[in-house]
C-alpha cells in the first residue's frame, strides 16, 4: 500500500529556519516524481514543486523558486521542504505528493496527511 | 503561467442533484492534461480524474469529466452526502507551474 507520512505541526519564528519531511513506502521511491503543495488557512492549493528522487532533478514554481528547497534521502524514501529564513506569510498546511510514474507530466495520485507550519512574527 | 478560473465560487445543491463544475483554462491544456481533486474539511486532497475524463482508481461513476482544450467540466450526476466538498481542476501539461484552480465549494442546500 503507498504511504506517504509527513512530520508533524511546527511552530516557529520569522527568520528561523525549518525542514519538514514525507515518508515513502509501498513502492520503489526512486521511480516516481514527488511534489510539494501549499495551502494557506482558507485558501486553495499552490503547486511548489517536484523532485525525481532518482537523479534529484528538480522543477520549481518560479512563485517558490529561492524561497524553498525541495531534496530527497533516497536511502531512507524520504522527501523533504526546507526554508531557511521563514516568514509569516509562510504559515499554511504544506502536503507531499507522488506523481504515479516517472514521467512528471501526470496528476498526484497519492497525497501525505499535511504538516500545518505556523510562523509567528 | 496556465491560469485557471473555475466556477461557480460555491453551488448551493441537494442530495440527489445534478451537479455541474466548470474549469476554464487562460490557454489550451497540452495534451488535455487535466485533474479534479477533491478535498474535504481536514483532509488531504483526492484525485477524481486524470487526463480530463479518466476517473482514478475506487472513483463512483457518478463523477464524470469532459471537456479539452481550454474548457473542461466535472458531473456529479447525484449528489450524496459525502459529496459535498471543494473541487479543484488542476492542469499538468505546461511547464512548471502546473496550476490549480481556485476551487469550487459545493454544499448543501
Amino acid at each position: 500500500e503507498v504511504q506517504l507520512a509527513q512530520s508533524g505541526a511546527e511552530v516557529k519564528k520569522s527568520g528561523e529556519s525549518l525542514k519538514i519531511s514525507c515518508k515513502s513506502s509501498g513502492y520503489s521511491f526512486s521511480n516516481y516524481w514527488i511534489g510539494w503543495v501549499r495551502q494557506m488557512p482558507g485558501k486553495g492549493l499552490e503547486w511548489m514543486g517536484i523532485i525525481y528522487p532518482g537523479d534529484s532533478d528538480t522543477r520549481y514554481s518560479p512563485s517558490f523558486q529561492g524561497q524553498i528547497t525541495i531534496s530527497v534521502d533516497k536511502s531512507i524514501s524520504t522527501a523533504y521542504l526546507q526554508w531557511s529564513n521563514l516568514k509569516a506569510s509562510d504559515t499554511a498546511m504544506y502536503y507531499c505528493a507522488r506523481h504515479p510514474s516517472g514521467y512528471d507530466r501526470s496528476p498526484f495520485d497519492y497525497w501525505g496527511q499535511g504538516t500545518l507550519v505556523t510562523v509567528s512574527s | 503561467e496556465i491560469v485557471l478560473t473555475q466556477s461557480p465560487g460555491t453551488l448551493s445543491l441537494s442530495p440527489g442533484e445534478r451537479a455541474t463544475l466548470s474549469c476554464r483554462a487562460s490557454q489550451s491544456v497540452s495534451s488535455n492534461y487535466l485533474a479534479w481533486y477533491q478535498q474535504k474539511p481536514g483532509q488531504a486532497p483526492r484525485l477524481l480524474i486524470f487526463g480530463a475524463s479518466n476517473r482514478a482508481t475506487g472513483i463512483p461513476d457518478r463523477f464524470s469529466g469532459t471537456g479539452s482544450g481550454t474548457d473542461f467540466t466535472l458531473t456529479i450526476s447525484r449528489l450524496e452526502p459525502e459529496d459535498f466538498a471543494v473541487y479543484y481542476c488542476q492542469q499538468y501539461g505546461s511547464s512548471p507551474p502546473r496550476t490549480f484552480g481556485q476551487g469550487t465549494k459545493v454544499d448543501i442546500k
